[in-house]
């Protein structure tokens, strides 16, 4: 099955400052690459997508770039505010099978 | 619209004891999704399915773990009996469909189920 790694862990960074959090996944067929947010007590909530013929996606302070030859895609937040404190989830899905695969997550402290 | 709805938010249940969580998907979603999300880890998918079908249940424990959907809209998921290891957080998620490029993926997340077993 699909095997997805996210990178780093956790992840400190000053207000204003860029975070940058990687993924890489296993199975070639993988065609749609969600990230996602989540907060305390909270369901995961979708911040941005990208699908397998596009290599890069922004959304204002928030893009992402993915690269299917080496198999991996990264979330990039630019000007970081406090309130992007939270665990960000990378999700691999073969839509063809309607599978996801989730990474294990990144916890995000952004520090005024 | 009205989101995912789920119930109860929070449970606490002796070892060996049976508990079901109810999720309510989006109105019109054909696609509904069960995971479990372990502290510390991603959700991890239990079964899908479209409409009432059961896509994917590959990695639904089926010796204690039950899912239903019926009617194709809301759909519960039981445990029974419970072991320690199945603490974690269920999440019901739908999808306005479950696959194709060119189709919409994007899952809704409910708030979740917190199951603690004692």
């Amino acid at each position: 099955g699909e095997n997805v790694e996210q990178h780093p862990s956790t992840l400190s960074v000053q207000e204003g400052d860029s975070a940058v959090i990687k993924c890489t996944y296993s199975d070639s067929a993988s065609n749609y690459f969600p990230w996602y947010k989540q907060e305390l007590g909270k369901g995961p909530q979708l911040i941005i997508d990208i699908r397998s013929n596009v290599g890069e996606k922004k959304d204002q302070r928030i893009a992402v770039t993915l690269n299917k030859t080496a198999k991996h895609f990264s979330l990039h937040i630019t000007e970081t505010q406090p309130e992007d404190s939270a665990v960000y989830f990378c999700a691999v899905t073969n839509t063809n099978a309607g599978k996801s695969t989730f990474g294990d997550g990144t916890t995000l402290t952004v520090k005024p | 619209e009205a989101g995912v709805a789920q119930s109860p938010r929070y449970k606490i249940i002796e070892k060996r004891q049976s508990v079901a969580f109810w999720c309510n998907p989006i109105s019109g979603h054909a696609t509904l999704y069960w995971y479990q999300q372990i502290l510390g880890q991603g959700p991890k998918l239990l079964i899908q399915f479209q409409n009432n079908g059961v896509v994917d249940d590959s990695q639904l424990p089926k010796d204690r773990f039950s899912a239903e959907r019926l009617k194709g809209v809301d759909s519960t998921l039981k445990i029974q009996p419970a072991k320690l290891e199945d603490s974690a957080v269920y999440l019901c998620a739908s999808s306005a469909s479950g696959g194709g490029v060119d189709l919409v993926n994007e899952q809704f997340f409910g708030p979740g189920t917190r199951l603690t077993v004692l």
